[in-house]
C-alpha cells in the first residue's frame, strides 16, 4: 500500500496569512502515460463530510476559492491557502488514487492563530 | 448529484447491519461508489469501491472479509453490510462517488455520513 504522510499535523495561522500543508507519498503517484499525478486534497469541517478541493495534484474544483492551490510532483505535494479566511478552519486530507487501496494522509488540523 | 445515506444506528456486538447510500441526479450505474470509515476523532480510511453497473468490487485488504458491498440498481442504492458487528466498528461511514467511471479516481461527491455505534 502507498503510505501518505502529511505535515504538520496541527497548523496555526493568522487570518490573512499563508497556510502550507505538505503531503508525501511512499512511492510515486505519477502515471507516466497521462503525465498526471493521482493526488487529491479534501477539506473537512467539523460535523461535515469531506469536500473535494483539488484533484490531479493541482486542478482546483469548480467553485473552490482561488486562494486554494495545489502543487508538487513525484512524491511531494503541497496545499497552499494564500490568505487564510475564518471559514478555512478545518482538517485537510491528501489522498492518492494511483492504486488500490487508495490511501489518505492522517490529516492536518488548521486552526486560526 | 446527491448521495443520501441512511440514519444513525445503535447496535450490540454480534448484531448484523446494513446501511444505505441512495444516489440521485446522475446515472447511478456509470460511476464507482466508495465507502470511507472515520472513527471518532480520527482520520479517513478507504474501505473500498463498488461499480453499480456490474457490482464489481475492490476491497481494501483491511476490510476484505469484514464487510460486504452491494447495490440495488432498481432503487439506485448502494449498501454496506456487516454480519457480526464489533465495538471497533463504531464510526461514521461515508459513501462517496467517483468523478468518473474508472476505479482509479478521486471522490467528487460525498454522502452526509451514517453514524454507527456498537455498544453492549
Amino acid at each position: 500500500d502507498i503510505v501518505m504522510t502529511q505535515s504538520p499535523e496541527f497548523l496555526g495561522v493568522s487570518l490573512g496569512e499563508r497556510a502550507t500543508i505538505n503531503c508525501k507519498s511512499s512511492q510515486s503517484v505519477l502515471d507516466r502515460s497521462s503525465n498526471k499525478h493521482y493526488l487529491a486534497w479534501y477539506q473537512q469541517k467539523p460535523g461535515q463530510p469531506p469536500k473535494l478541493l483539488i484533484s490531479w495534484a493541482s486542478t482546483r474544483r469548480s467553485g473552490v476559492p482561488d486562494r486554494f492551490s495545489g502543487s508538487g510532483s513525484g512524491t511531494d505535494f503541497t496545499l497552499t491557502i494564500s490568505s487564510l479566511q475564518a471559514e478555512d478552519l478545518a482538517v485537510y486530507y491528501c489522498q492518492q488514487y494511483y492504486s488500490t487501496p487508495n490511501t489518505f494522509g492522517q490529516g492536518t488540523k488548521l486552526d486560526i492563530k | 448529484v446527491q448521495l443520501e445515506q441512511s440514519g444513525a444506528e445503535v447496535k450490540k456486538p454480534g448484531d448484523s447491519l446494513k446501511i444505505s447510500c441512495k444516489g440521485s441526479g446522475y446515472s447511478f450505474t456509470n460511476y464507482w461508489i466508495g465507502w470511507v470509515r472515520q472513527r471518532p476523532g480520527k482520520g479517513l480510511e478507504w474501505m473500498g469501491l463498488i461499480f453499480p453497473g456490474d457490482s464489481d468490487t475492490k476491497y481494501s485488504p483491511t476490510f476484505r472479509g469484514q464487510v460486504t458491498f452491494s447495490v440495488d440498481r432498481s432503487v439506485s442504492t448502494a449498501y454496506l453490510q456487516w454480519d457480526s458487528l464489533r465495538a471497533s466498528d463504531s464510526a461514521v461511514y461515508y459513501c462517496a462517488r467517483h468523478g468518473s467511471g474508472t476505479f482509479l479516481y478521486y471522490f467528487d461527491n460525498w454522502g452526509q455520513g451514517t453514524l454507527v455505534t456498537v455498544s453492549s
